[in-house]
């Protein structure tokens, strides 16, 4: 059975940083893109970033570019966000999402979330 | 960036009634387009990707059709546990990937 379970979330002062971090287990983990996405309180997903099977790609929407940074350790089957500078925009519900054979952006596997708050 | 537009924003209906739910791209997304549930409290679930794909466990009375631009969702007949909201995402352009901003489904 596929799990992901993300951890990390918590109240952040604006400017400071957070790091998410996404344990996945039940499938090969170093053979599939993985993905953050994010919700914001009664708005719409937003994809946030991913990252290539072996770590060598990494994408990111522009509202974060600069600030966040996605990893892997393939060996502890784990993915992993750095926030920095956070905004209170950056305030949401952080879901990690497994890719499939067919293509990154199809999000087959979701974990619970982790709820980030970025407030003084 | 490739803005999703579904619709209604809000369908109310009765079980065993069926629905069906909008998703407009602003370009053509090929036919890279998925559906996705979400109940209160969870995360969302695939249930359709690649227009009319139906994802691993979900049952038959999901449908997606559609290409290009336009996209349509199908419930056949509305068992309780469909109600709630569900979003279109696209993969044809990216970066980014991109969500409509969701029809919730709810009992009428």
């Amino acid at each position: 059975e596929v799990q992901l379970v993300e951890s990390g979330g918590g109240l952040v002062q604006p400017g400071g940083s957070l790091r998410l971090s996404c344990a996945a287990s039940g499938f090969t983990f170093s053979t599939y893109w993985m993905n953050w996405v994010r919700q914001a309180p009664g708005m719409r997903l937003e994809w946030v970033a991913n990252i290539k099977e072996d770590g060598s790609q990494e994408r990111y929407v522009d509202s974060v570019k600069g600030r966040f940074t996605i990893s892997r350790d393939n060996a502890k089957n784990s993915l992993y966000l750095q926030m920095n500078s956070l905004r209170v925009e950056d305030t949401a519900v952080y879901y990690c999402a497994k890719g499939t054979s067919r293509g990154a952006g199809i999000f087959e596997y979701w974990g619970q979330g982790t709820v980030v708050t970025v407030s003084s | 960036e490739i803005v999703l537009t579904q619709s209604p924003g809000t369908l109310s209906l009765s079980p065993g009634e069926r629905a069906t739910l909008s998703c407009r791209a602003s370009q053509s997304v090929s036919s890279y387009l998925a559906w996705y549930q979400q109940k209160p409290g969870q995360a969302p679930r695939l249930l359709i990707y690649d227009a009319s794909n139906r994802a691993t466990g979900i049952p038959a009375r999901f449908s997606g059709s559609g290409s290009g631009t336009d996209f349509t969702l199908t419930i056949s007949s509305l068992e309780p546990e469909d109600f709630a909201v569900y979003y279109c995402q696209q993969r044809s352009n990216w970066p980014p990937y991109t969500f409509g901003q969701g029809t919730e489904l709810e009992i009428k």
